[in-house]
């Protein structure tokens, strides 16, 4: 079983959709769950973090950490076509390096 | 740039070729870090270094070498070993429990 597992997608939804990303875990010492955006021929840039459990709002974006079902998610609200990207996440212990999922490609039309 | 600068942009490399990325930050920190980006791949790591004159092997480290020889400075140099080294290169600076910033990327391609 892979550490980290998420949907390469692509997923495609129409502008003003609420949009639902997902990443499931295996190590129950995660402790420290990120969301990177990327943008095509750019790096990842971080858009969320949170620590434990629970959940993190930032403007249309919320991240939702179950260490119990060991399942993070990302939701994006009235998404738009500048939201069209490639959304990682990434894990980590502290006590280790990153540990990222492969990504989920979502493309938001006008 | 976030702090974080690699160049060139854009890197040909001819077969039996070594070619050096570079990456350079200008905010002080400890942890450095190479990946590797290739389509449906995700990111996987080739080196990283916690400390100036140390660094490890991360998970596909086989035909690449590093050096931290100063704290701000940590090139990658593709050795004529790695076989298929056309890919997206990019480094990384540890932000202690806050992740990484990331470069921009090297892409690199094999003539």
């Amino acid at each position: 079983q892979k550490e980290v597992e998420q949907d390469p997608g692509p997923l495609s939804v129409p502008e003003g959709a609420i949009v639902s990303l997902n990443c499931t875990y295996s190590n129950s010492a995660f402790q420290y769950f990120m969301w990177y955006r990327q943008y095509s021929r750019k790096g990842p840039e971080l858009l969320m973090y949170t620590y434990s459990s629970g959940n993190k709002e930032d403007g249309r974006f919320t991240a939702q950490v179950d260490k119990s079902s060991k399942y993070i998610s990302l939701f994006i609200r009235d998404s738009q076509p500048s939201d069209s990207a490639t959304y990682l996440c990434a894990i980590t212990s502290g006590y280790s390096t990153l540990t990222f999922g492969k990504g989920t490609m979502l493309l938001v039309s006008p | 740039d976030g702090g974080i600068t690699q160049s060139p942009k854009y890197l040909f490399r001819k077969e039996g070729q070594n070619v050096t990325l570079s990456c350079e930050q200008n905010l002080n920190h400890d942890a450095m870090y190479w990946y590797r980006q290739d389509p449906g791949q995700g990111l996987r790591l080739i080196y990283y270094s916690q400390i100036v004159n140390d660094f490890q092997k991360g998970d596909i480290a086989e035909g690449y070498s590093v050096s931290r020889e100063k704290k701000e400075s940590f090139p990658l140099t593709v050795t004529s070993a790695q076989k298929n080294p056309t890919a997206f290169y990019l480094c990384a600076r540890g932000e202690g429990d806050y992740g990484y910033t990331f470069g921009s990327g090297t892409r690199l391609t094999v003539v």
